[in-house]
Parts: structure tokens; C-alpha cells; sequence
């Protein structure tokens, strides 16, 4: 049972280039989430999705694009990478929504140059 | 403004000692949770509060919610190395929210 798994684990992209932020989870969860932490800003939410096909914005979503076509995989988009965007990301997933502990990833450490 | 704010932002204790994590917010929580970080790790979930008055032990780590549901204490008994770590407390937004907000976290070193 692999969890919550975050590929790449660290990135480095130049100003302008997009990529895509690989999650994925065996745990059959419904709930999916993408964070960035930053120093002392703690974690905050990017975007989330409460189900297969089912996607919708955080605190932080610009720049950002989800999408969730399957209950596994919930990929994280950088449109055209920003400096602002250097960050280590999570993914997290729970059962359902609400009231309900989350499983986070190892987190993907990205910069921007 | 951060809406969980956690206290202190840094603690460095020797092994053994006691120490306590607080995460405090302006407005009632309806879940609070503790969260463990090693560096270059993800969050490791502790432990969840949800009533006012709730207390829950984990080995030597304790947490409580007070009764406003507005302040949570995470309290390590008789500190040992493997307790170092980021210490993260999350809250639901609301009643069954889809939505957690986090406080920007305490780190602890804890030495021989």
C-alpha cells in the first residue's frame, strides 16, 4: 500500500516552461488536494477536487491548472512557470470531505529560475 | 492574516524535558488536527480533535481542545530526538468543509 505518491520529488524550471505535477493515491479516496508551502506562510490550498470529474479552487489557485479524470490521479499544472511558483508542493488525499484526517504525499520541491 | 496562528515559532529542548505547542485561532474550529514533519518528508497525521474538552494521547504526545473550540495544546512528555520535526496544526473551515487551512508551524529540536 504506496499511500499518497508525488512525482517528480524535486524540479527546476526556467521562467515561462510548463510542467505537470504528478499525484496519485491507492487508498480509493475521494477527497484530493494540492498545497504549497512556503516559509512562514505554513501550507495553503491550491486547488481540490471532492470526486472523479469534480475539481474547484483554494486560496492560492492562479497560475494553476487540475484536473481529475480519474479517482487515483489528480495532477497539478503550471501554465507558464513564475518565480513566485518556487515552492515544495503536497498532495493530500482523505476519504471523503470534511472532518476527516489527510494523507500527504513527500511533497515535490520546485524552482523557478 | 493567518487564522491559526501557532506558538512558539521555534523550540530547542534538551531530551527529557516537557514541552507544549500551542494553535490558536480567532474563530471555532469544528476539527482540529496535528500534523508531524520531517525535513524533506510530507505530513504524518497525529492526531484529530472535533469536541470542546477533547483530549487524546498518542504515546507521549497529548493534545487537547479547549471548550470554546478556539485553542489546541499538543503537549510531549519527557522529549526524545525522534520528537524533532515541524509540528503543524490544521482546521476545517467549517462544518463538513472541503476546505483546511494550516498554522505555519513550530519547529522543534530537541538535544541530548
Amino acid at each position: 500500500n504506496a499511500g499518497v505518491t508525488q512525482t517528480p520529488k524535486f524540479q527546476v524550471l526556467k521562467t515561462g516552461q510548463s510542467m505537470t505535477l504528478q499525484c496519485a493515491q491507492d487508498m480509493n479516496h475521494e477527497y484530493m488536494s494540492w498545497y504549497r508551502q512556503d516559509p512562514g506562510m505554513g501550507l495553503r490550498l491550491i486547488h481540490y477536487s471532492v470526486g472523479a470529474g469534480i475539481t474547484d479552487q483554494g486560496e492560492v489557485p492562479n497560475g494553476y491548472n487540475v484536473s481529475r479524470s480519474t479517482t487515483e490521479d489528480f495532477p497539478l499544472r503550471l501554465l507558464s512557470a513564475a518565480p513566485s511558483q518556487t515552492s515544495v508542493y503536497f498532495c493530500a488525499s482523505s476519504r471523503d470531505r470534511g472532518n476527516q484526517p489527510q494523507h500527504f504525499g513527500d511533497g515535490t520541491r520546485l524552482s523557478i529560475l | 492574516s493567518q487564522e491559526l496562528e501557532q506558538s512558539p515559532q521555534s523550540l530547542i529542548v534538551q531530551e527529557g524535558k516537557n514541552l507544549t505547542i500551542n494553535c490558536t485561532s480567532s474563530k471555532t474550529l469544528y476539527g482540529l488536527y496535528w500534523y508531524k514533519q520531517k525535513y524533506g518528508e510530507g505530513l504524518i497525521f497525529l492526531m484529530m480533535l472535533q469536541k470542546g474538552g477533547e483530549e487524546k494521547s498518542h504515546e507521549k504526545i497529548t493534545a487537547k481542545l479547549d471548550e470554546k473550540k478556539q485553542q489546541s495544546s499538543l503537549h510531549i512528555t519527557a522529549s526524545q530526538p525522534s520528537h524533532a520535526g515541524i509540528y503543524l496544526c490544521g482546521a476545517d473551515r467549517g462544518y463538513n468543509t472541503d476546505k483546511l487551512i494550516f498554522g505555519t508551524g513550530t519547529r522543534l529540536q530537541v538535544f541530548p
